[in-house]
């Protein structure tokens, strides 16, 4: 039972435009989301979380934004670039859980030039 | 950021052969790492969460038995695929965990990619 989910398996988006990353969850008792870019062959790399107390979190061109009732989060990049191009995971962990995260299963971002 | 390294990077083995891979915390001590896997378009599995000193946590489904995970020093935990199969071939993760820092945060390794002939 995947309790986090990346519904859309691939994005494809002009240079320049927004990048709009979507992520769905069943486990209410996740407080804490957190977005992860790969590369091909590659360990993930940490870009952005989000606590449960808050509906938005920014950093430069990445912004989450967390809809609670909807268990329901995305990422947005603006303007995208062709760098950014990789697999993004979603994660999410619950408090007290040891700092274990659960991983949707990605999506591929192409940002064409 | 913090860096987590694997060794080795690549390894192609015989069916019943036993793998050892290394995950290593360079510039941290990290009392707890991770161990995921990651087959082709799927998510990271959590396989297991290793802490120092003691044993590891094993998730649901993964035979304790087949992957040994010794987690000997604070910068050094290891994961050995006993008897490995082709069906144990797979992206092996590994990640740490910095005390002091965010309670969700982890810092990966670059992975280590198994193949079992």
């Amino acid at each position: 039972d995947q309790q986090v989910k990346q519904n859309s398996p691939s994005l494809s988006v002009q240079e320049g435009r927004i990048s709009i990353l979507n992520c769905d969850y069943t486990n209410s008792m996740f407080d804490y989301f957190l977005w992860y870019k790969k590369y091909p062959a590659e360990g993930p790399t940490f870009l952005i979380s989000i606590s449960s107390i808050k509906d938005k979190n920014e950093d430069g061109r990445f912004t989450v934004f967390l809809n609670k009732s909807a268990k329901h989060l995305s990422l947005h990049i603006v303007p995208s670039q062709p760098g950014d191009s990789a697999v993004y995971f979603c994660a999410a962990s619950a408090y007290g859980a040891n700092s274990k995260l659960t991983f949707g299963k990605g999506i591929t971002l192409s940002v064409r030039p | 950021g913090a860096v987590v390294s694997q060794h080795p990077s690549w390894v192609i083995c015989k069916s019943g052969t036993s793998v050892k891979i290394e995950c290593r915390s360079l510039d941290f001590q990290a009392t707890t790492m991770f161990w995921y896997r990651q087959f082709p378009k799927q998510s990271l599995m959590l396989m297991a969460t290793s802490n120092e000193g003691s044993k590891a946590t094993y998730e649901q489904g993964v035979e304790k038995d087949k992957f040994l995970i010794n987690h000997a020093s604070l910068t050094l935990s290891t994961l050995t695929v006993t008897s490995a199969h082709p069906e144990d071939s797979s992206f092996y993760i590994c990640s740490a965990r910095r005390p002091g820092g965010k309670d969700n945060e982890q810092f990966f390794g670059p992975g280590t990619r198994l193949t079992v002939l």
